[in-house]
């Protein structure tokens, strides 16, 4: 079975300064690891994912995230926040071995960006 | 092109009344999940849609069920509601025929039962 752990309810960052939102991940087979951004009474809006290749994938608004496999984890990384980041980030992971595409996610971070 | 659409955005229901959601996947997508996100919590999967057949579930009642259309759209049903079904509901589409590996959310609909 999949699992993900985001140890933190919430990090704060003041704008300018470098950001690191932590996920772990539990998968038996080959872990497909994605990052999602949900602002208030929205969806979820996919930021970036990790397949196959480069452990540091980049994806949308600056976002990267650095995928390591000897330690199951896969954190969000951003070098210059701004205010507009601030929202809530889930992690998520699926098997992909399978053909099927559940996705697990962890129970989301607050991302809170002062100016 | 229109990404992921579900109708309606809110709705209030009775305990005990059935309600039917409804998702239109993004163009060129095949596949339809829908989660369950109750407040302060992560999205947890209810099932998905692939050719018209539920293929695979999570740990949900037989109370949900759901359909999926020809043109790949898709509708989820709630019997009997319960007050713990008061959550935002998400429709997710994909296309792993065509390669595809993630997933795009439409912007959900909140379900509040009374």
């Amino acid at each position: 079975a999949q699992s993900v752990a985001q140890p933190e309810d919430q990090v704060n960052v003041a704008e300018g300064n470098p950001l690191t939102v932590k996920c772990t991940y539990s998968v038996s087979g080959n872990p497909y690891l994605f990052w999602y951004v949900q602002y208030p009474n929205r969806g979820l809006q996919f930021l970036l994912k990790y397949i196959t290749g480069d452990n540091l994938v980049k994806g949308s608004y600056g976002f990267e995230a650095e995928f390591n496999k000897s330690q199951t984890s896969f954190h969000l990384k951003k070098p210059s926040a701004l205010v507009s980041d601030s929202a809530l980030y889930f992690c998520a992971v699926r098997d992909g071995n399978t053909g099927f595409q559940k996705l697990v996610f962890g129970t989301g971070t607050r991302l809170l960006v002062s100016p | 092109d229109a990404g992921v659409t579900q109708s309606p955005t809110h709705l209030i229901k009775t305990r005990g009344q059935q309600v039917t959601l409804r998702c239109s996947p993004k163009s060129g997508h095949d596949t339809v999940s829908w989660y369950q996100q109750a407040l302060g919590q992560g999205p947890q999967f209810i099932f998905q849609y692939y050719e018209e057949e539920e293929r695979q579930r999570g740990n949900f009642p037989d109370r949900f069920s759901g359909h999926q259309f020809p043109n790949y759209s898709s509708e989820l049903n709630v019997n009997a509601l319960l007050l713990g079904d008061s959550a935002l509901y998400l429709c997710a589409s994909s296309s792993p025929t065509g390669g595809g590996t993630e997933a795009f959310f439409g912007q959900g609909t909140r379900l509040t039962v009374v």
